[in-house]
């Protein structure tokens, strides 16, 4: 199975910033990666598929790159309902494989 | 607007038996795979099985091999997961997600999701 490590685990941040959260899988996976955003209490959300295709509706503010093995999530300009839990996934080969997750918290 | 809404979920006991459905509405229902993705209380999230528009290919996570399995019924629009042999690592709360293809084991985004039923085993 494809390995998916996120990092940082969690990371703190204020309204306005620019952050950036990376995903790493143990084996080359293309372009195949997706990136979801999961709020307390509710599903996940698809953000990003195919590393950097936006999903309808989300806001231009989220971007993805990378291929291979390195990708990397950004949020040019937080706002106050990014706060969130983020994921990666593989979408590469079964099993599909998710990433143990990104907790942005407010500063 | 698509609608995935999960039902059956409760408390089991270990060994026991649970089947759990997904009502799927505002899509082709058989234009797409399905699957089930569940998280651990406080935990990510793991794919736990998928399932092809026609039922035609079907994958499992190697931590429910041989226990669990997953249907559709395309004439109902409905997805289902029936859960034997229930540990209590199985608990957590089961989402319903849909493929953005139609073909299992080709590359695989959940573009939209359930809101989940929680599945507890206890004894």
């Amino acid at each position: 199975d494809i390995q998916m490590t996120q990092s940082p685990s969690s990371v703190s941040a204020s309204v306005g910033d620019r952050v950036t959260i990376t995903c790493r899988a143990s084996q080359g996976i293309s372009s195949w990666l997706a990136w979801y955003q999961q709020k307390p209490g509710k599903a996940p959300k698809l953000l990003i598929y195919a590393a950097s295709s936006l999903q309808s509706g989300v806001p231009s503010r989220f971007s993805g790159s990378g291929s291979g093995t390195d990708f990397t999530l950004t949020i040019s300009s937080l706002q106050p309902e990014d706060f969130a839990t983020y994921y990666c996934q593989q979408a590469n080969s079964f099993p599909w494989t998710f990433g143990q997750g990104t907790k942005l918290e407010i500063k | 607007e698509v609608q995935l809404v999960e039902s059956g979920g409760g408390l089991v006991q270990p060994g026991r038996s649970l089947r759990l459905s997904c009502a799927a509405s505002g899509f082709t229902f058989d234009d797409y795979a399905m699957h089930w993705v569940r998280q651990a209380p406080g935990k990510g999230l793991e794919w736990v099985s998928g399932i092809s528009w026609n039922s035609g290919s079907i994958g499992y996570a190697d931590s429910v091999k041989g226990r669990f399995t997953i249907s559709r019924d395309n004439a109902k629009n409905s997805l289902y997961l029936q859960m034997n042999s229930l540990r209590a690592e199985d608990t957590a709360l089961y989402y319903c997600a849909k493929d953005n293809g139609a073909i299992f084991g080709v590359v695989t985004n959940f573009d939209y999701w359930g809101q989940g039923t929680l599945v507890t085993v206890s004894s």
